[in-house]
């Protein structure tokens, strides 16, 4: 069955510093999402991504974040200069179509610690 | 604002108790509602979704969850657990139509299941 992948599934990195996640949706879905969950709390939309544009980003998705499909495959998240409070669980999902019952897909996660 | 409430941080019960986990949600119009299971280990993976017909929905292993308009509510409920339904779940919202599927999920809910 195919699935969402994602690497790394652990990333630690210095405060300040610049980090790419990635993700690899499964492969004839159109419709990307970053969600994360920061340890003891609800998992939290982040952005949507279609058509190799943003769809809609919460308030979390400030200009620290961006999203990028780079090529046919891969789907990345950058946090450009990272905060403490970035430290977190980042989910991301994958869906085929663009309906809000559409079933969402999601990866392992990547645990990100910022130090 | 839309928001999901999980009344239970941890569950914990023996094998072959009954299972309800309780869902409430806050949203201004029609809703999509989804539970979803993260096994130990394992990526988030969808239990059943509710979108419109019967508000009894039946999911995968046994579960199911009732919609209650009136009551804002879509509890999971499973007669009888078993070990391997040990696992975090997830009750989860989207809005009703529109392409903007974006997931507002509850905190989780915490399942042990004593052999």
């Amino acid at each position: 069955e195919p699935e969402v992948t994602q690497t790394p599934s652990h990333q630690v990195t210095q405060m300040g510093q610049e980090v790419i996640l990635r993700c690899v949706p499964i492969s004839n879905h159109l419709y990307f999402y970053w969600y994360r969950q920061i340890l003891g709390q609800k998992v939290e939309f982040l952005v949507s991504f279609y058509n190799n544009e943003i769809s809609e980003k919460s308030e979390i998705f400030d200009d620290q974040f961006s999203v990028e499909r780079p090529d046919g495959s891969n789907f990345t998240l950058k946090i450009r200069s990272t905060k403490l409070e970035d430290s977190a669980m980042y989910f991301c999902a994958s869906n085929s179509g663009a309906a809000s019952t559409d079933t969402q897909y999601f990866g392992p996660g990547t645990r990100l610690t910022v130090l | 604002a839309q928001s999901v409430s999980q009344h239970n941080h941890h569950v914990i019960l023996s094998e072959a108790a009954s299972l309800e986990l309780g869902c409430n949600y806050s949203y201004g119009g029609t809703v999509n509602l989804f539970w979803y299971v993260q096994y130990p280990g394992q990526h988030l993976q969808l239990l059943l979704k509710y979108f419109s017909g019967d508000p009894l929905v039946k999911g995968i292993k046994g579960f199911e969850a009732e919609f209650i308009k009136s009551k804002f509510s879509f509890n999971l409920r499973k007669p009888s657990v078993q070990w391997s339904d040990t696992a975090e779940y997830f009750c989860a919202v989207t809005g009703y139509g529109g392409s903007q599927g974006n997931l507002i999920f509850g905190k989780g809910t915490k399942l042990s299941v004593k052999p």
